[in-house]
């Protein structure tokens, strides 16, 4: 079972920030929060992951609360493109387990 | 980043028949995985692939069914035998470059089958 909670759907507007949220309260110390989108009919694509500390990268910025409960996912300037289900999860294993995740849509 | 290569991309097939789903990666990677994703659904872990061992299955998953086969660090098969309707699915391939949490799976492309 997946260890995370996410909205089932959230709106963004082009050129605005996305904010993607992901309860993850049960993490345990030595757990990578990890992210993935999934753009339709395509396979699953890495975005970043993170500990403890906030992490960049060309994609995307990964925010992770001090008690690691929860993060937040940010698309700086989200485009058409962006629009996609996005994946938290939380890595038990060498393996990646899927929740149901957040649909993603960015509106013109 | 690895990249994976996976054939058939898609495959219309009969019922009762069987399809070989091909992964092939441009490098060595320790841990190579196969997941379902049902039409509507998210996806979901069928098994690890061993290398030079038998695969590890996920709870209701079989090898009957699902036989795998791993005979390199670059190469893994999955067989879906004996087909019907209900295994229409995306079947996707994952790897990862080593065994610890910090390392990233990355995913193919999918191999979309229809069976009809």
């Amino acid at each position: 079972d997946a260890k995370t909670t996410q909205p089932p759907s959230m709106d963004c507007a082009e050129g605005r920030a996305a904010n993607l949220p992901c309860n993850h309260s049960t993490i345990s110390g030595n757990e990578y929060v990890y992210w993935y989108r999934q753009i339709h009919s395509q396979g699953p694509q890495y975005i970043i992951h993170g500990l403890k500390n906030n992490e960049t990268n060309e994609m995307a910025s990964l925010i992770i609360t001090e008690d690691r409960k929860s993060s937040t996912l940010i698309l700086p300037h989200a485009t058409l493109r962006d629009t996609a289900v996005y994946y938290c999860i939380v890595r038990v294993a060498p393996d990646m387990r899927f929740g149901a995740g957040t649909r993603l849509t960015v509106k013109p | 980043s690895a990249v994976i290569s996976q054939k058939p991309s898609r495959d219309i097939c009969q019922r009762g028949t069987s399809l070989t789903i091909q992964c092939q990666v441009d490098s060595q990677v320790t841990m190579m995985f196969w997941y379902r994703q049902q039409p509507g659904q998210s996806l979901t872990l069928i098994a690890t692939a061993n290398q030079g061992s038998e695969a590890t299955y996920e709870s209701g998953f079989v090898i009957d069914k699902f036989p795998i086969s791993r005979p390199n660090l670059t190469f893994s098969t999955l067989t879906v035998s004996n087909m019907s309707p209900e295994d229409s699915s995306i079947y996707l391939c994952s790897v990862a470059a080593g065994w610890g949490m910090n390392t990233e799976a990355f995913f193919g492309q999918g191999t979309r089958l229809t069976v009809v």
